[in-house]
């Protein structure tokens, strides 16, 4: 049972290029989410899932855009990259609503670097 | 809209010792879920221990525990013998409990952290 894995983990990009990070699991978690974690920030939303064909922007969307075509796999993608974005991302899923289904479970993030 | 305060951005406790991280937390809502997650140096978040606000009994996992204040919205942890492998950054996260379809209720509410140092 891998749990939340997170591709690739570690990335370099030029300001403008795009990039797409993948965030699978294999828990049959509903929900997923897309986090990214600054100094000093703590985690902040960017666009989460709440099933398969579904996605909905967070608390800071803009500059990202997302995808759930399969229940397993969220992606997240960057169609321009700029330096504001250079930052930790990390991927959770969460089983349910009910109450022991509420634990988030992250994935081990993917450090993006934007020149 | 809800809010989630760590004000402690580093603390350091001395191996074997007790130290708390303080959290506290703004909401209208009564019924909620808070949490600690631990953050080491792996980048790995992981769920230390999760608190039902409609439960008055305070949560404990082996050696952390939480005091659960809901008047004073307050939702600390407190860490006995402390271990080297302690040693991390500590997210306190707010989650709604409402009716399924609020979509506040997907949402987490996190802090900026604590910094734990453990000294040997």
């Amino acid at each position: 049972n891998a749990g939340v894995t997170q591709t690739p983990k570690f990335r370099v990009l030029k300001t403008g290029q795009s990039m797409t990070l993948l965030c699978a699991q294999d828990m049959n978690h509903e929900y997923m989410y897309w986090y990214r974690q600054d100094p000093g920030m703590g985690l902040r939303l960017i666009h989460y899932s709440v099933g398969e064909g579904t996605t909905a922007k967070g608390e800071v969307p803009d500059g990202y855009n997302v995808s759930r075509l399969k229940k397993q796999n969220f992606l997240l993608g960057l169609e321009s990259a700029a330096p504001s974005q250079t930052s930790v991302y990390f991927c959770a899923s969460r089983k349910g609503l009910a109450a022991e289904r509420d634990t988030q479970y992250f994935g081990p993030g993917t450090r993006l670097t934007v020149l | 809209a809800q809010t989630v305060t760590q004000s402690q951005p580093e603390m350091s406790v001395q191996e074997a010792e007790t130290v708390t991280l303080s959290c506290t937390y703004d909401t209208s809502e009564s019924d909620y879920y808070l949490f600690w997650y631990k953050q080491p140096p792996s980048r790995q978040m992981i769920l230390v221990i999760r608190q039902e606000a409609y439960k008055q009994q305070n949560a404990t996992e082996n050696r952390f525990s939480v005091n659960f204040q809901k008047a004073a919205k307050s939702f600390s942890l407190k860490i006995s013998d402390s271990q080297l492998g302690d040693a991390a950054m500590y997210f306190c996260a707010y989650n709604r409990r409402r009716a399924l379809t609020t979509s506040g209720t997907y949402k987490y509410i996190f802090g900026t952290g604590t910094r734990l140092k453990v000294l040997a």
